[in-house]
């Protein structure tokens, strides 16, 4: 079945420096391919998204790319500030009936 | 244009009582996924509804759990005799087509 594994963390990293986040997905045909992200006491806000192969997704500095010869989906962003301290979560849908999350990547970005 | 709107935002349950989480898509959508959320896990899915069908309910418990989403109203995610291991953040998210998917703020369930 379809399934979605990212990196685990937490992942702690000083402000300024380069981020990336793993995630690698299977799935059968071609499924859309998302990040969320999510901070503390709220739900899951839509980052980014792809919905197709070599597609790029991006938003607020943050860049992903749907390679589907590696089947990944990894999230970089060139310069993390410390406001991008949260949970992020990277999803796909093949169907529609279902989007499959993975477990989640706790960052912290420190002064 | 208002976001997915879920109420209440917490909740409080004695062992044994029922649940009742609301949650009102946004305009214009007519898909509507809920999710549960336990510490330090990821989210996991529950059940796929449109006005008045359940479409997929894979991820419900059998037992305890319902879903509905009526022609009027809002959805609603209902749990009869909650127990401890019901605590957790219930995430309700709608979607105009089934393509992309948007949160609300989330409800969160403690049983005492």
């Amino acid at each position: 079945g379809d399934s979605v594994t990212q990196m685990e963390g937490p992942v702690t990293l000083s402000e300024e420096a380069f981020l990336t986040i793993n995630c690698t997905y299977t799935a059968t045909g071609y499924p859309s391919l998302f990040w969320y992200v999510q901070y503390p006491g709220e739900g899951l806000q839509l980052l980014l998204k792809a919905t197709k192969a070599d597609d790029k997704g991006s938003n607020k500095g943050f860049e992903a790319t749907y390679r589907k010869e590696t089947t990944s989906f990894h999230l970089e962003k060139g310069s993390v500030q410390v406001s991008d301290s949260a949970v992020y979560f990277c999803a796909l849908s093949s169907t529609g009936n279902q989007f499959y999350f993975g477990t989640g990547t706790s960052l912290t970005v420190i002064p | 244009n208002a976001g997915v709107m879920q109420n209440p935002r917490h909740l409080v349950r004695r062992r044994g009582q029922e649940a009742r989480l609301r949650c009102s898509p946004m305009k214009g959508h007519s898909h509507v996924y809920w999710y549960r959320q336990l510490p330090e896990e990821g989210l996991k899915f529950m059940v796929y509804l449109q006005k008045e069908n359940i479409i997929d309910e894979s991820g419900m418990p059998k037992e305890r759990f319902s879903a509905e989403f009526p022609k009027e109203g809002p959805s609603i995610l209902r749990i009869q005799q909650v127990v401890r291991g019901d605590s957790a953040a219930y995430f309700c998210a709608s979607s105009p087509r089934a393509d992309t998917i948007y949160f609300g703020e989330g409800s969160w369930l403690t049983v005492v």
